[in-house]
C-alpha cells in the first residue's frame, strides 16, 4: 500500500527566509510525485510534478523539489519566501501500478510573517 | 486556464438526508475522482470513474455513496443517508490520462451534517 508522510504540520517563518518541506513516500514501484498548494479559500493547485528524468524539478512561483530515490523523499524548497506563500502544502504520490488514485500526505501549513 | 468547478461551496444537511455534490470536470479530461478531507485529517481518495463506470473505490466508498455522470459534463457524488461523520470537505478532480495522471482539483464542497 502507498503512504505519504510530511514531517511538519506547521511552519512559521519570516519573509525572505528559505523554506524546505519534507515529504517521504512508500511505494515499491514506479511512482509519480506531486506537490499541491492550497491558498486560503481556494482549490488545490499543482505546484510541481516529477515523473522521471532529472530529479530536480522546478515548478511555479519559484518552488522546486528534489526526488531522492534512495531516501524515498521528495522535499519541496523555495530559497526566499513571500507573504503570499502562506498556504497549506500537500505532497502526493501516484503509484502507476496501483490504480490511479493520488495518495496524500497530511499537509503542512505554512505561515509567512511580513 | 481550464478549471474544475464544484457546487455548492457549502452544503448543510440534516443527518439521514440525501445530498448530491456536483462537479464539472475539465472538458477534455477522461478520468474523474472524488476525495474528501475531514477537518484536521488527510485528503482521502473515495472513488475514480472512467468510461462511465467506477474504476476504483476505497473502503470509505460504501453503499451509501454513488457517482454518476448524468449528461456528459457533470459528475456527481450522492450520499444517500448522511451521517455525522460524513461532514468533510469533498474535492472533485479530473485528469486527462492515466500515465501522468496530473489531477486538477475543484475548490471543494464543505458538507456539514447536523
Amino acid at each position: 500500500a502507498q503512504s505519504v508522510s510530511q514531517h511538519n504540520h506547521h511552519v512559521i517563518l519570516s519573509e525572505a527566509a528559505s523554506l524546505e518541506l519534507g515529504c517521504n513516500y512508500s511505494y515499491g514501484g514506479t511512482v509519480n510525485l506531486f506537490w499541491y498548494v492550497q491558498y486560503p479559500g481556494q482549490h488545490l493547485q499543482l505546484l510541481l510534478k516529477y515523473f522521471s528524468g532529472d530529479p530536480l524539478v522546478k515548478g511555479i512561483k519559484g518552488f522546486e523539489a528534489e526526488f531522492i530515490k534512495s531516501k524515498f523523499s521528495f522535499n519541496l524548497r523555495k530559497p526566499s519566501v513571500q507573504w503570499s506563500d502562506t498556504a497549506e502544502y500537500f505532497c502526493a504520490s501516484y503509484g502507476r501500478a496501483a490504480g490511479n488514485k493520488l495518495t496524500f500526505g497530511g499537509g503542512t501549513r505554512v505561515l509567512v510573517k511580513p | 486556464e481550464p478549471e474544475v468547478t464544484q457546487t455548492p461551496s457549502h452544503q448543510v444537511t440534516q443527518m439521514g438526508q440525501e445530498v448530491i455534490l456536483r462537479c464539472v470536470p475539465i472538458s477534455n479530461h477522461l478520468y474523474f475522482y472524488w476525495y474528501r478531507q475531514i477537518l484536521g485529517q488527510k485528503v482521502e481518495f473515495l472513488v475514480s470513474f472512467y468510461n462511465n463506470e467506477i474504476s476504483e473505490k476505497s473502503e470509505i466508498f460504501d453503499d451509501q455513496f454513488s457517482v454518476e455522470r448524468p449528461d456528459g459534463s457533470n459528475f456527481t457524488l450522492k450520499i444517500r443517508s448522511t451521517k455525522l461523520e460524513d461532514s468533510a470537505m469533498y474535492f472533485c478532480a479530473s485528469s486527462e490520462d492515466r500515465a501522468k495522471n496530473i489531477q486538477y482539483f475543484g475548490a471543494g464542497t464543505r458538507l456539514s451534517v447536523l
